[in-house]
């Protein structure tokens, strides 16, 4: 069965950096791209990017363009979201998933508060 | 104006069928789109339902009951998601999503209640 496990969540300052890991099944891991979409409590999913597990090339959504960096360990099957310069408004439920939606992670709630 | 815009609610009975629309924006030709279409309970991740590009290009979620369809109506420059058959369980928030220039764009979402 096909997953994707998210890291837990986390609590975070304005300022601070963020990184939500995204661990896939073995046989899954590279057939894929991986996409990232988070969701404000009540909003709508918002698309965050995209990264290819094969080649690690990745593209953002403009909004996060310069404040996110998708990277991957192949060795460990597990994609990484890093979103930096956190602010109030970046509190929301990040989630991965593969290719076109079709799996997807539970969910990594991220808290930025002072 | 938004790429993908969906109606923020609506309501159907049990047994009758809804029709969920995820209008383009008008600058944008729909008929070479593939359009996705999610259900969302609260406290899940969204779980997909449907792609649909046209009636020999779509596919099916896996275990998606048959009575979760995609259509296209042109004139309206829409994408439709129709649920026959409404269940309680049906009551849920649905998104479509479609990917422009590279970027995937979700609609805002419908909030579907079965009354």
């Amino acid at each position: 069965q096909v997953q994707l496990v998210q890291s837990g969540a986390e609590e975070k300052k304005p300022g601070d950096s963020v990184k939500v890991s995204c661990k896939a099944s073995r046989n899954t891991f590279s057939t894929y791209d991986v996409n990232w979409v988070r969701q404000a409590t009540g909003q709508g999913l918002e698309w965050m990017g995209w990264i290819n597990p094969n080649s690690g090339y990745t593209g953002y959504a403009q909004k996060f363009q310069g404040r996110v960096t998708m990277t991957r360990d192949t060795s460990k099957t597990t994609i990484y979201m890093e979103l930096s310069s956190l602010r109030s408004e970046d509190t929301a439920v990040y989630y991965c998933a593969r290719g076109a939606g079709d799996v997807w992670g539970q969910g990594t709630t991220v808290t930025v508060a002072s | 104006q938004a790429v993908l815009t969906q109606p923020s609610s609506l309501s159907a009975s049990p047994g009758a069928s809804a029709s969920l629309t995820c209008t383009f924006r008008s600058d944008i030709d729909l008929t070479t789109y593939n359009i996705y279409w999610y259900q969302q309970r609260p406290g899940s991740p969204p779980q997909y339902l449907l792609r649909y590009k046209s009636d020999s290009d779509n596919q099916q979620g896996s275990g998606v009951p048959s009575r979760f369809s995609g259509s296209k109506d042109a004139s309206a420059n829409a994408g439709i998601l129709v649920i026959s058959g409404l269940q309680s369980e049906d009551e849920a928030d649905y998104y479509c999503l479609t990917s422009h220039n590279s970027a995937w764009v979700f609609g805002g979402g419908t909030k579907l209640t079965v009354l």
